[in-house]
């Protein structure tokens, strides 16, 4: 299996600041990484696929780049509504599989 | 607007069979895949499988023997059965939507369920 190794696992930030969110992949996905927000008691959503292209709807403050085993997710000028958790998801090859979670603060 | 809803029972006895139903709306299962996801209490979350648009099946090879994906799509809902359940398969179950690329476009709130005697 792809073990998705995603850091930090908190972070905390002021509002207007950027942070950035890292993947690892334990072998090459060739870019089939896409990250997700995730509210308490709401349901995930996409922000971002195939490493890098924005999903409909989503602030162009959020951003992914990354190619072979490495991938990020960037988030600029911080709003408080950007609080929450953030995870990546492989799906490149079965089974899919999940990064751990970074839960994002806002100070 | 696309809506997935998870439904089924919030306790399941040990040994037993847990049987889940995603009732999907918006998009047609003909046209989009659907796979279930949980998650345990204070743990990450782990793909269980998907059910394709043409009906075709993929599993967690760590789940196969105990799962199974079906759908009906007159009534546009997914099914989950899960037998020999152990008090380690307690968690919220989810499902979601699949895109052409494979990620998950829409997901539902998801249901929980607990495995106790």
């Amino acid at each position: 299996d792809i073990q998705m190794t995603q850091s930090p696992a908190s972070l905390s930030a002021s509002l207007g600041e950027t942070v950035s969110i890292e993947c690892l992949a334990s072998e090459d996905i060739y870019n089939n990484l896409a990250w997700y927000q995730q509210k308490p008691g709401k349901s995930p959503q996409l922000l971002i696929y195939y490493a890098s292209s924005l999903q409909d709807g989503v602030p162009s403050r959020f951003s992914g780049s990354g190619s072979g085993t490495q991938y990020s997710l960037k988030i600029n000028s911080l709003e408080s509504e950007d609080a929450a958790t953030y995870f990546c998801l492989q799906d490149s090859e079965y089974p899919f599989t999940f990064g751990s979670g970074t839960k994002l603060e806002i100070k | 607007q696309v809506q997935l809803k998870e439904s089924g029972p919030g306790l399941v006895q040990p040994s037993e069979t847990l049987s889940l139903t995603c009732t999907v709306s918006g998009f047609s299962l003909t046209s989009y895949g659907v796979n279930w996801v949980r998650q345990p209490p204070g743990k990450g979350l782990e793909w269980m499988g998907t059910i394709w648009n043409d009906g075709s099946t993929d599993y967690n090879s760590a789940l196969k023997s105990r799962l199974s994906i079906s759908r009906d799509t007159s009534k546009s809902q997914v099914f989950l059965k899960m037998n020999s359940l152990q008090t380690e398969d307690t968690a919220i179950y989810l499902c979601a939507r699949s895109r052409p690329d494979n990620s998950f476009d829409y997901w539902g709130q998801g249901v929980m369920v607990t495995v106790s005697s």
